[in-house]
């Protein structure tokens, strides 16, 4: 079993619908989680940080489940520029960085 | 504030040929170094980690190698590409788990 899992996708989502997705993770080890956006052929790059009590940065909200051990990444009022992979990350004291393979979002106008 | 160079930014190189990427960070000290492999529309594939000088650790049997001369230094080489070392490659460095990625390599073994 891989130790974080994503739904590949892609998400076909209409401009200005709400869409959420999740991230499993295994290890309960992990300590950190991060949500990261990488857009084609690009770098990824950090989008937030994921607490159990709940992370919201405009229209982005993210929540830790411990219980459950899952992530989730919820996106209000989507932009087509909100179109791009969505990782997921973990990270243990042991300074390793497990990544889901991430999920592809595509916004239609 | 922290940054990361990596260079260069697209490559294609002979089957056969040596490779050398390089990555350095500038304004932090002692960060936890990553070389990741990405392949066109796949996860990340973490091929080298280091913690310090001179530590690497290696996650998967490869054709590649990696070493860190210095603190904020990190290369990725390999002898002798092969085809299927092909692929879009990135250096990160974290700290407390966020990582911050270089712009990536995209290297095309002919």
């Amino acid at each position: 079993r891989k130790e974080v899992e994503q739904d590949p996708g892609p998400f076909n989502v209409p401009e200005g619908a709400t869409v959420a997705f999740n991230c499993t993770y295994s290890n309960s080890a992990s300590q950190s989680f991060f949500w990261y956006r990488q857009d084609c052929r690009k770098e990824p790059k950090l989008l937030m940080s994921v607490y159990s009590s709940g992370n919201e940065d405009g229209r982005f909200t993210a929540q830790l489940n411990r219980a459950s051990q899952y992530i989730s990444l919820l996106i209000r009022d989507s932009k087509l520029s909100d179109s791009a992979t969505y990782l997921c990350v973990g990270w243990d004291s042991n300074y390793q960085l497990i990544w889901g393979a991430g999920t592809k979002l595509i916004i239609k106008p | 504030s922290q940054t990361i160079h990596q260079w260069p930014a697209t490559l294609v190189q002979p089957v056969g040929s040596p490779l050398s990427l390089e990555c350095t960070v500038e304004g932090t000290s002692n960060p936890n170094l990553y070389w990741y492999r990405q392949a066109a529309g796949r996860g990340l594939q973490l091929l080298f980690y280091s913690v310090g000088i001179g530590q690497i650790s290696s996650e998967v049997p490869q054709n590649l190698s990696a070493s860190r001369p210095q603190d904020r230094q990190f290369i990725l080489s390999s002898k002798k590409l092969l085809l299927s070392d092909s692929g879009f490659y990135l250096c990160a460095w974290s700290a407390n788990g966020e990582a911050f990625f270089g712009q990536g390599t995209r290297l095309t073994v002919v």
